[in-house]
């Protein structure tokens, strides 16, 4: 059974700093993986989406990595604001599964101005 | 377009009364999803539907009952309401996924609704 666990699960830093939070995953065989962001009270965004055959996907500030072999990617936020303050999760669609996505349980990150 | 939309928005329910929760999509998405969120567990999936007319079991379907007679509505439905059900649940949709011509593009991405906060006492 497939198991995504993220790392911190909360993080707090200063506006400005550059940032990465961490998700792996315990089943290599994956189509694809996802970065979600989840306001307070608002539903899940797609940020980015790596497919297992690539190694890398960058949007504006973000960029996410996906090492398939060894169960993890991370997301880089540069120069984070206090807009970028949400909850972040990252999910992963097994080989096996269909378009069934399984989620981590996220990282809380609150960006101070 | 409005995406996913979720009603109602919040619920609070007595042990043993039933409910339903209706998710409609207008991006003409063939599956549809409802998952559960939950502290320290993360989302899981409760039911999904390929198509209209199907559904399928998801991680946690127990307690649950789904429907999709019309392609745009999923519905959830709670038979007997128990205080383990207290959650938020959240509902998406996705293009059909076909693993020969799924291209790298967002659009294989899941869609979410706002959620639907679920208090059951």
């Amino acid at each position: 059974k497939q198991e995504v666990t993220q790392i911190p699960a909360a993080l707090s830093v200063p506006e400005g700093e550059n940032l990465v939070l961490n998700c792996s995953f315990t089943d290599s065989a994956i189509y694809n993986l996802q970065w979600f962001r989840q306001d307070p009270g608002k539903g899940l965004t797609s940020l980015l989406l790596i497919q297992s055959s690539q190694r890398e996907q960058t949007s504006g500030r973000l960029n996410a990595s996906l090492d398939k072999s060894s169960g993890r990617s991370t997301l880089y936020i540069a120069a984070s604001q206090p807009g970028d303050s949400a909850t972040y999760l990252c999910a992963v669609r097994g080989e096996t599964s269909g378009s069934r996505l399984t989620f981590g349980e996220g990282t809380q990150l609150t960006v101070n101005p | 377009n409005a995406g996913v939309t979720q009603t109602p928005k919040f619920r609070v329910l007595k042990t043993g009364q039933s409910m339903t929760l209706l998710c409609a999509q207008d991006m003409n998405h063939e599956y549809m999803y409802w998952y559960r969120q939950d502290p320290g567990m993360g989302l899981r999936l409760i039911h999904y539907s390929v198509g209209e007319g199907t559904t399928a079991k998801g991680e946690v379907p127990d307690g649950y009952n789904v429907s999709r007679l019309k392609k745009q509505n999923f519905l959830l439905g709670l038979e007997s309401a128990a205080p383990s059900q207290t959650s938020v649940y959240f509902c998406a949709s996705s293009i059909l996924f076909d693993l020969w011509t799924v291209t790298n593009t967002p659009q294989e991405t899941q869609y979410f609704g706002p959620g639907t906060r679920l208090l059951v006492l």
